[in-house]
């Protein structure tokens, strides 16, 4: 089974450029979360998708970060302006389903955004 | 809300030496424990989980039981070595979370031959 796909590995903008990250989930997942992981701390869930539809987006700074799941299956993650404070991992996970998740799931590498 | 707190890092220790990271949470109801790893320039990985009480996960010689009574998911191995080197993340996923997770800030393990 091939695992959550994310591109770009590494991105460097300049403050107030706008960028966007993009996931594949794993084949027949319902389930996608995208988190934050700054340097030193622990991930924090930024959005959760089933299917297409928004199930938690509690935490996203919506005033610049948004976030699609189109036709229920990849996902595109996007920041505009950046700031400073937002260079970090982001990650991707997916699960079956929001039960399923319960369970435990499986991450993408991360892309790495750094700000400057 | 739910929370998770882990001992803080680094732990330096030598290899074949005995490893306990502690992890306790604060949730509602009965949630779903979990221990990720992050190995050096890699992605997370699940460790192991355990989703009731009493619970005992295990998985390449580490172990952690689900303590009720504490709110306690420890970490231990026996014996490292010095591929266990890595950064160790304690989560929960809440009973009501419908799968999101709730991390600790992560423990730095360095493991020295």
């Amino acid at each position: 089974e091939a695992g959550v796909a994310q591109s770009p590995r590494y991105k460097i903008i300049e403050k107030r450029q706008s960028v966007a990250f993009w996931c594949n989930p794993i084949s027949g997942h319902a389930t996608l979360y995208w988190y934050q992981q700054i340097l030193g701390q622990g991930p924090k869930l930024l959005i959760q998708f089933q299917n297409n539809g928004v199930v938690d987006d509690s935490q996203l700074p919506k005033d610049r970060f948004s976030a699609e799941r189109l036709k229920g299956v990849d996902s595109t993650l996007k920041i505009q302006p950046a700031k400073l404070e937002d260079s970090a991992v982001y990650l991707c996970a997916s699960s079956l389903d929001r039960n399923r998740g319960r369970e435990g799931y499986t991450f993408g590498s991360g892309t790495r955004l750094t700000v400057v | 809300g739910d929370s998770v707190t882990q001992m803080e890092g680094p732990v330096t220790l030598s290899e074949e030496a005995c490893l306990t990271i502690n992890c306790t949470y604060t949730a509602t109801g009965y949630p779903s424990l979990f221990w990720y790893v992050q190995y050096p320039g890699e992605g997370l990985q699940l460790l192991l989980k355990a989703t009731k009480a009493d619970d005992k996960g295990s998985n390449k010689g580490f172990e952690a039981t689900y303590r009720k009574e504490t709110t306690s998911f420890h970490l231990e191995k026996g014996s490292v070595q010095v591929s266990d080197s890595a950064v160790y993340f304690c989560a929960l996923s809440g009973t009501d979370s419908w799968g999101k997770l709730q991390f600790g800030a992560g423990t730095q393990v360095v493991v020295t031959p």
